[in-house]
């Protein structure tokens, strides 16, 4: 019954490597999402797209780009990754806006990239 | 920016109700009130949501006064497995920038 699925549960990558997350859901929504989350931070909103090839810049987005070819893919790009960028990663989607179902995101399990 | 301030963890025991409050002073006319209770290692997950007075579902009620500017997520006989942290969520921007605060750390205690 998994409906938003991060391909990579644990990462662990080197200083400069350029790094893929994958984000795929299966309930046809618009609206997908990338956080990151680290202690005392709570989620912190990096990109997101409410449209196929479409992206808008959450709180964060510096050292990240984003690609979303299909409805209902959305990958999240570290070109060189960093040892800043150990953190916890979180996909998410929701249905398009204009009501309260919007703000009722369905999250992934997450992916914890290491980078050393 | 959106913003809304919650208690930053809270203890509680077992079998007592819980009441979090969370504070949105500058929330819009068509903003709904959306919680969500996240686990260690886990994405957080939606558990109540909710526009005016008073909405009750299997796992929590959600209050919310005339003004709107706060809401109350209460959770009745809470157990050990009610431990997690709480995000009250409301989208105050029309470009659906969906902004989650630090949340609610709440700890039941035996």
């Amino acid at each position: 019954d998994v409906k938003v699925t991060q391909s990579s549960r644990y990462l662990v990558k080197r200083t400069g490597e350029k790094v893929f997350l994958e984000c795929v859901q299966d309930m046809d929504h618009e609206n997908m999402f990338w956080y990151r989350q680290d202690p005392g931070l709570g989620l912190r909103l990096i990109y997101f797209s409410y449209d196929v090839k479409m992206k808008e810049k959450g709180d964060i987005p510096e050292g990240y780009s984003v690609s979303r070819e299909k409805k209902e893919r959305f990958s999240l790009i570290l070109e060189s990754a960093s040892t800043n960028q150990t953190s916890m990663y979180l996909c998410a989607s929701s249905p398009l806006s204009g009501g309260s179902g919007a703000n009722v995101l369905t999250f992934g399990a997450g992916s914890r990239l290491t980078v050393l | 920016l959106a913003k809304t301030t919650q208690p930053i963890s809270m203890d509680s025991y077992e079998g007592q109700e819980v009441n979090i409050t969370c504070s949105h002073n500058n929330i819009a006319t068509n903003d709904y009130i959306t919680w969500y209770q996240q686990f260690p290692s886990q994405g957080p997950r939606f558990i109540i949501q909710g526009y005016k007075t008073k909405v009750t579902n299997e796992v929590a009620s959600l209050f919310i006064p005339a003004d709107r500017k706060s809401s109350t997520l209460s959770l009745p006989r809470v157990s050990l497995s009610d431990t997690a942290v709480y995000y009250c969520l409301v989208v105050l921007n029309r470009d659906d920038k969906i902004i989650f605060g630090k949340g609610t750390r709440l700890h039941i205690l035996p």
